[in-house]
């Protein structure tokens, strides 16, 4: 399984940060992983921020919950994440992660996009 | 929510030596913990899940171990490679959240 994020790496505070993580080597529909994020802010510790079962329920950290969507698109084998009202605070590595509930762990990881906050 | 603390932040420790991290949960979470290693620059990999189970591939100096609240990872005979920063992570079955540990760095002695 290969996942690989994709978007903006420059998002102007306020505004949306909006990112896809592409799936290939296995199918989202039907699996029973969550589809997920977690960033990585530089020189800092790891944070979940949100993920999706394919049937489209999702889970949020609860201090990210106000701002973020995470969805799946079974179609073309993609999940997204959306973050809005960014400031610098924000700026981080964010990964995109297959997460496997019924073991607890992740262990798949796209190889991580940095998004910057800045105007 | 749940809350991980790892211990130490920092290591400093020699190549041979045996090292010991601590991880620990503020309620108990069963033995629904995981242990990455994570190099400069790279996605996380994970080493052991359900708390003591080695991942496939990984090198059996690698072991964990703990129930409930206090979980430990422990390096025997530390090699080049291994130096590296190691995250401690739960997964809380009944909100379905996910929570890391703040990371332990293991440096050159």
């Amino acid at each position: 399984l290969q996942l690989q994020e994709s978007g903006p790496g420059l998002v102007k505070p306020s505004g949306t940060l909006s990112l896809t993580c592409s799936v290939s080597g296995g199918s989202i529909s039907g699996s029973s992983h969550h589809w997920g994020w977690v960033r990585q802010p530089p020189g800092k510790g790891l944070e979940w921020i949100g993920s999706s079962y394919y049937a489209g329920t999702t889970y949020y950290n609860p201090s990210l919950k106000s701002r973020v969507t995470v969805s799946v698109d079974t179609s073309k084998n993609q999940f997204s994440l959306k973050l809005t009202s960014v400031t610098a605070a924000d700026t981080a590595v964010y990964y995109c992660a297959r997460q496997t509930p019924s073991v607890a762990h992740i262990k798949d990881w796209g190889q991580g996009t940095l998004v910057t906050v800045s105007s | 929510d749940i809350q991980m603390t790892q211990s130490p932040s920092t290591l400093s420790a020699s190549v041979g030596d045996r090292v010991t991290i601590t991880c620990r949960a503020s309620q108990s979470i069963s033995w629904w913990l995981a242990w990455y290693q994570q190099k400069p620059g790279k996605a996380p990999k994970l080493l052991i899940y359900k708390a003591s189970t080695l991942e496939s591939g990984v090198p059996s100096r690698f072991s964990g171990s703990g129930s409930g609240t206090e979980f430990t990872l422990t390096i025997n005979s530390l090699q080049p490679d291994d130096f590296a920063t190691y995250y401690c992570q739960q997964y809380n079955s009944y909100s379905s959240t996910w929570t890391f540990g703040q990371g332990t760095k293991v440096e050159v002695k």
